[in-house]
């Protein structure tokens, strides 16, 4: 069975800082990987998707890698900004259609 | 955002009771998924939906049925609601399988 661990669970960093969450799953028989950000109170918002041929995909700030092999992905977000305050979670892929979802790392970002 | 609404947002219940949450789509989107949200659990696949009357279960289906008669519409019933039931559900959407799930804005459902 999959699993998705996301560390740390949260952080606080100041404005401006560059800073990385992690994603480590155990099955690395995935078809892709999927960043979401979640405010609170509210759905989920794709940020990358990752598919497993792939090593990293960028947007904006932001860019995902992914290392199939060692079953982890990190998520860098540079100059980060105090709207950037959400919780980021990565979900995999693998046979079939379900996404198998980490827990979240809560990111706050100070001014 | 994708064109996706979640009706209601918010409902209290009583255990036993019947409940039916409805997702609603703008996308024409084939697949639909169903989630549920839990401290300690994070988001579970409940069941999904690849076509009209195509349906599959996920990881937590019991207690809980789907149906889709329209492409637009993605039901999630549960049929004597339970106190463990007491979660956010989030639908969410794809144009394919293994492409880039939208979710809705979640219902947040309490069973007393």
């Amino acid at each position: 069975k999959q699993e998705v661990t996301q560390i740390p669970a949260a952080l606080s960093v100041p404005e401006g800082e560059n800073l990385v969450l992690n994603c480590s799953f155990t099955d690395s028989a995935i078809y892709n990987l999927q960043w979401f950000r979640q405010d609170p109170g509210k759905g989920l918002t794709s940020l990358l998707l990752i598919q497993s041929s792939q090593r990293e995909q960028t947007s904006g700030r932001l860019n995902a890698s992914l290392d199939k092999s060692s079953g982890r992905s990190t998520l860098y977000i540079a100059a980060s900004q105090p709207g950037d305050s959400a919780t980021y979670l990565c979900a995999v892929r693998g046979s079939g259609s379900r996404l198998t979802f980490g827990e979240g790392t809560q990111l706050t970002v100070n001014p | 955002d994708a064109g996706i609404t979640q009706s209601p947002r918010h409902k209290v219940t009583e255990t036993g009771t019947p409940v039916t949450l409805r997702c609603h789509q703008t996308e024409n989107h084939r697949y639909m998924y169903w989630y549920r949200q839990d401290p300690g659990h994070g988001l579970r696949l409940i069941h999904y939906s690849y076509g009209v009357k195509d349906t599959d279960k996920g990881e937590v289906s019991d207690g809980y049925s789907v149906s889709r008669s329209k492409t637009e519409d993605f039901l999630l019933t549960l049929e004597s609601a339970t106190s463990s039931q007491t979660s956010v559900y989030f639908c969410a959407i794809s144009d394919g399988d293994g492409e880039t799930q939208y979710f809705g804005p979640g219902t947040r459902l309490l069973v007393l």
